[in-house]
């Protein structure tokens, strides 16, 4: 199995920062690669595919980048509903598998 | 706009088998894959498996063969089945959908659900 590894597993922030969140995998998944972000209580929602591919309808502030086995979300400009755990994906073979979550917190 | 909703017991005893539906609306089957992913409380995310329109499937081996997806198309759902559960299957289960192609990804959710396993 691919091991998705991210560190830190939580972060504080101000509003206004750019914040980056890294993800690591344990073996070359070209750029296979999606980004979630969750907030409590609430279903995971879909931010970027394909590494670098940003979904419908998510702000411009969220850029994904990367390739083989390192890979990051970056947030230029932190906005309060911004405050949640993201999580990284890999789909480059079964099982898929996710990374544990970086929380982003209120500094 | 698609919609996705689980329905199931909420309380499983200990070596019994969960059952979850999951009812898709707004959309047609056809063209993606349909997913169980759970989450345990506090915890992160475990993808379980997909069922494809066809029927075919592909689960995660960490389950050791406990689970079971199936779809029927005239109803508009999908299912899981998971056997001889445990405290640690203890989790909110969510229902997902993903397209078709290279990539798998998750594009939409239900709510989820929890299924809290004990006596």
């Amino acid at each position: 199995d691919i091991q998705m590894t991210q560190s830190p597993s939580s972060l504080s922030a101000s509003v206004g920062d750019r914040v980056t969140i890294p993800c690591r995998a344990s073996q070359s998944i070209g750029n296979f690669l999606n980004w979630y972000q969750q907030k409590p209580g609430k279903a995971p929602k879909l931010l970027i595919s394909a590494t670098s591919s940003l979904q419908s309808g998510v702000p411009s502030r969220f850029n994904g980048s990367g390739s083989k086995t390192d890979f990051t979300l970056t947030i230029s400009s932190l906005q309060p509903e911004d405050f949640a755990t993201y999580y990284c994906q890999q789909s480059y073979s079964n099982p898929l598998t996710f990374g544990g979550g970086t929380k982003v917190e209120i500094k | 706009q698609v919609r996705l909703q689980e329905s199931g017991p909420g309380l499983v005893k200990p070596s019994e088998t969960l059952s979850l539906t999951c009812s898709v609306s707004g959309d047609s089957l056809s063209g993606y894959y349909w997913n169980w992913i759970r989450q345990p409380p506090g915890k992160g995310l475990e993808w379980i498996g997909y069922v494809h329109y066809s029927g075919s499937t592909t689960d995660n081996p960490a389950l050791k063969s406990r689970a079971t997806i199936s779809i029927d198309t005239s109803k508009a759902q999908f299912s899981l089945r998971l056997s001889s559960v445990t405290a640690a299957d203890t989790a909110v289960y969510y229902c997902a959908r993903a397209p078709l192609g290279n990539s798998v990804n998750f594009d939409d959710w239900g709510q989820g659900t929890l299924v809290t396993v004990s006596s």
